[in-house]
């Protein structure tokens, strides 16, 4: 089952705004990483985390790995149409071995003109 | 630098008939592969991943098997399809070395009738 929580399930914005999602969990975290996938596609890597409190940069995509080592969030700044589709935290959970990763239930985005 | 093919992207299959889905990466050496199913466009649920030739691990008991026949090849099989086998499997590759970040294929869709 999905050991974490991922939030909003859906947003709905306007072409320009910001877009603000997250993933929370009780167990402590290792990495996060943060996917995109368009419909019929795989899950695209957009940033991967390895420290507590790291900040990193991809674009207009912001993400950040939470000190408490239990959640992570991504924002989305002056958001874009190419900017639709589901949004994936995912985690490499401290207990487990790597490449062994939890994932969120995903963030659908989608623009308005 | 680093490719991974799915084959078929799509595929329909009556209950009870045979599968089998192929992955395989390009451009790297010793990768650790990862077998997923997503289902309704939402989570990823990890079937199997393997580590080295001829090594699997099985994280779910189910009507699936897979193989590792090659370094970069990967197969997903089945002797019998039920009809919640249906949905998007996802191949992925990761580098052997300490690292989380997981790149996924194109995916294969399957229906079962």
């Amino acid at each position: 089952g999905q050991q974490l929580n991922q939030s909003p399930q859906s947003m709905f914005i306007q072409e320009g705004e910001d877009v603000s999602m997250n993933c929370t969990s009780s167990s402590i975290f290792n990495t996060w990483l943060w996917y995109k996938q368009d419909p019929g596609e795989g899950p695209v890597l957009l940033i991967a985390l390895y420290k507590a409190g790291e900040l990193t940069s991809n674009g207009r995509l912001t993400a950040q790995f939470g000190i408490t080592r239990k959640d992570s969030f991504l924002n989305i700044s002056a958001s874009i149409p190419s900017d639709v589709g589901i949004y994936f935290c995912a985690g490499q959970r401290a207990t487990d071995s790597w490449g062994k990763l939890q994932f969120g239930a995903g963030t659908q985005v989608v623009v308005t003109p | 630098s680093q490719t991974i093919h799915q084959w078929p992207a799509t595929l329909v299959q009556p209950v009870g008939s045979p599968l089998s889905l192929e992955c395989t990466v390009e451009g790297t050496s010793n990768p650790n592969l990862y077998w997923y199913r997503q289902a309704a466009g939402r989570g990823l649920q990890l079937l199997f991943y393997s580590v080295g030739i001829g090594q699997i691990s099985s994280e779910v008991p189910q009507n699936l098997s897979a193989s590792r026949p090659q370094d970069r090849q990967f197969i997903l099989s089945s002797k019998k399809l039920l009809l919640s086998d249906s949905g998007f499997y996802l191949c992925a590759w990761s580098a052997l070395a300490e690292t989380n970040e997981q790149f996924f294929g194109p995916g294969t869709r399957l229906t079962v009738l």
